[in-house]
Parts: structure tokens; C-alpha cells; sequence
């Protein structure tokens, strides 16, 4: 079946440096991919929405000159996070949907990357 | 806004168990609410349910819709260890391609 795939899963960085988190759609193609955080004991966040050839949309509160999305092709969605300070250590997930089976039915099933774990020092 | 509140937020029971988890939520244009389970890395899917009173299953687990009263409950029977997770509710709103929205999740521990 349809696979997303995230990399890294896990990264360690020194506070001020930037770190890129790729986000891909292994076998079918995504227009929009989903990037989401999740801070320890709390849910899932949406923080923004990666649109392919187009400008990220972004939650409020969430800084977009601080986390940089790019969505250059159909398969790959990369979020950057700049200049990265301890409380951006977080878990970072990205999803995105297969809209070939979401064409004709209700809803299409929305796949999740393995997450990435940032840690920032 | 929308809205999921997940309840309780955390809970700990003894194998055998059985254990009821809620989950209400407040979205316009409801399209479909899902459960994942989430243990140390990205969710995985356990049910999508789009229609009231059909209850879906799956071995120990099943769920069940209530679009008039706005809630789904998902409820594991003779629970093991191995169930010991957070599970998600999350909502889809609207058509087409858009994102979730998550409940906080409860955290199940089971233990023996």
C-alpha cells in the first residue's frame, strides 16, 4: 500500500543550527502534505500545510520564517527548522493523502510518516 | 473552531480489563472521525467511522459513531499489555484534502 516515508527519525543539534526534515510519498503522489508536531504527553499540532509548486499555509502562532517549508515536487515536502532553540524539541510528524483513492469515495486514507524526533541542545 | 476533547486523558488498568475511551467533538461539516493508536513513534489507524450506530471491529477493539450526539467511544475488551498506548481520536472536517484535527489522546497503561 501507499507509504510515506520521513527522514531523519531521530536528530540531535546544537541550539542555533538549522535542521531539514524530509518528508516523502513513496508510491503515489501528493499535491498537499501535512506537517503536525507533538510536544511530550500532548497531542498532535497541525502547524502547516506544504502545497506543491505554492506557498505553505501556516497555524497561527506557528513562524514561518522559522520553520521553512518547501514543496518542490509531487513525492517530497521538506520542513526546516531554522535556527533551532531547546524548545523546538519536539516530535515532528508529516502526513499526506493518496488522492487517487480519495477521488470517487468519501475520504482517502491519510498516511503518516515514522515522525522525526528532534532534540535541540 | 473545531474541536476534539478526548476523555480521560489518561488511564491505568489490569489485564482483563475492558476500558471505554470517549471522544466528542465539535466540527463543521463533519466528514469522518478516526482512532489511531500511538505507541513510541507516528500513529497508526485503527478505525475510520463515517455513520452513526455501525460498529466497526477489529479483534478486541471495535468503535462506534454517534453523529447526533457528537461522540465515538472506542472500547477494548480483555486488555494485555500490549495495549498500553495512546490512542488519538482525530476528526475530518469538510472534503477533499484536508488535514486532522487531534483530541490530547488518552494514555492507556495496562498493566499485569
Amino acid at each position: 500500500g501507499a507509504v510515506v516515508s520521513q527522514h531523519p527519525s531521530r536528530v540531535i543539534c546544537k541550539s542555533g543550527t538549522s535542521v531539514k526534515i524530509e518528508c516523502r510519498s513513496l508510491d503515489f503522489q501528493a499535491t498537499t502534505m501535512f506537517w503536525y508536531r507533538q510536544f511530550p504527553k500532548q497531542s498532535l499540532m497541525l502547524m502547516a500545510t506544504s502545497n506543491e509548486g505554492s506557498k505553505a499555509t501556516y497555524e497561527q502562532g506557528v513562524e514561518k520564517d522559522k520553520f521553512l517549508i518547501n514543496h518542490a515536487s509531487l513525492t517530497l515536502s521538506t520542513l526546516t527548522v531554522t535556527s533551532a532553540h531547546p524548545e523546538d524539541s519536539s516530535f515532528y510528524i508529516c502526513s499526506a493523502r493518496d488522492l487517487q483513492k480519495l477521488a470517487g469515495t468519501r475520504t482517502g486514507e491519510l498516511f503518516f510518516g515514522e515522525g522525526s524526533r528532534l532534540t535541540v541542545l | 473552531e473545531d474541536k476534539v476533547v478526548q476523555s480521560p486523558l489518561s488511564l491505568v488498568v489490569h489485564e482483563g480489563d475492558t476500558v471505554t475511551l470517549n471522544c466528542s467533538y465539535e466540527v463543521t461539516n463533519f466528514r469522518s472521525l478516526l482512532w489511531y493508536k500511538q505507541e513510541k513513534k507516528a500513529p497508526t489507524f485503527l478505525f475510520m467511522l463515517t455513520s452513526s450506530g455501525i460498529e466497526k471491529k477489529s479483534g478486541r477493539l471495535s468503535s462506534i459513531l454517534d453523529k447526533k450526539e457528537l461522540f465515538s467511544i472506542l472500547n477494548i475488551t480483555a486488555t494485555q499489555t500490549g495495549d498500553s498506548a495512546i490512542y488519538l481520536c482525530a476528526v475530518e472536517a469538510h472534503s477533499g484534502n484536508t488535514p486532522l484535527v487531534f483530541g490530547k489522546g488518552t494514555r492507556l497503561s495496562v498493566i499485569a
